[in-house]
């Protein structure tokens, strides 16, 4: 089955610095990449996604790069802010009926005032 | 749009006890709903898909006469945790899944088994 890996685990940045997490997943047939901002005690919310036959995406500050061929995919903030501070999740999604996904461990991002 | 409720928020039950938790889609039907369980600082580890009118799929290891899924409705979901232990206290987070890939994910509830 589909394997997803994250890093860094835990990420500290200075306020206004850019953070990146990175993502390698497994199944080749995986074609949806979400990235998902959780705060504690909270649910996760959808921040970007990408599918697979697009190479990056930006949204203001931030942007999703995917490379198939090495199945990476990546998470790039700028100008970090202190409210950008949470549990970032990447995930890898397959089309089996509905989508089934995936998610990584997980990177813990502080951004320092 | 797309706002997915769950309750209980929170349960504290007796070691032994059945816990029911629902899972709601209140502004979309749902053709998918999934079933996460989260423990503190860790990923959320996908337990079952379920679709509306079929029985759930399991994740492996998941045991499915412990974990007891009904998707009855396009609308609604529920988890039954059977004779709860302490080791089955955690967060328990459903998602719902239209026929496109975005999934929304519900606020979450936490067990607690004493």
């Amino acid at each position: 089955g589909e394997n997803v890996e994250q890093h860094p685990s835990t990420l500290s940045v200075q306020e206004g610095d850019s953070a990146v997490i990175k993502c390698t997943y497994s199944d080749s047939a995986s074609n949806y990449f979400p990235w998902y901002k959780q705060e504690l005690g909270k649910r996760p919310q959808l921040i970007i996604d990408i599918r697979s036959n697009v190479g990056e995406k930006k949204d203001q500050r931030i942007a999703v790069t995917l490379n198939k061929t090495a199945k990476h995919f990546s998470l790039h903030i700028t100008e970090t802010q202190p409210e950008d501070s949470a549990v970032y999740f990447c995930a890898a999604s397959i089309r089996t009926g509905g989508f089934k996904t995936i998610f990584g461990a997980g990177t813990r991002l502080f951004v320092k005032a | 749009g797309a706002v997915v409720s769950q309750h209980p928020s929170w349960v504290i039950c007796k070691s032994g006890t059945s816990v029911k938790i629902e899972c709601r889609s209140l502004d979309f039907q749902a053709t998918t709903m999934f079933w996460y369980r989260q423990f503190p600082k860790q990923s959320l580890m996908l337990m079952a898909t379920s679709n509306e009118g079929s029985k759930a799929t399991y994740e492996q290891g998941v045991e499915k006469d412990k974990f007891l899924i009904n998707h009855a409705s396009l609308t609604l979901s529920t988890l039954t945790v059977t004779s709860a232990h302490p080791e089955d206290s955690s967060f328990y987070i459903c998602s719902a899944q239209t026929s496109g890939e975005t999934q929304y994910f519900g606020p979450g509830t936490r067990l607690l088994v004493l």
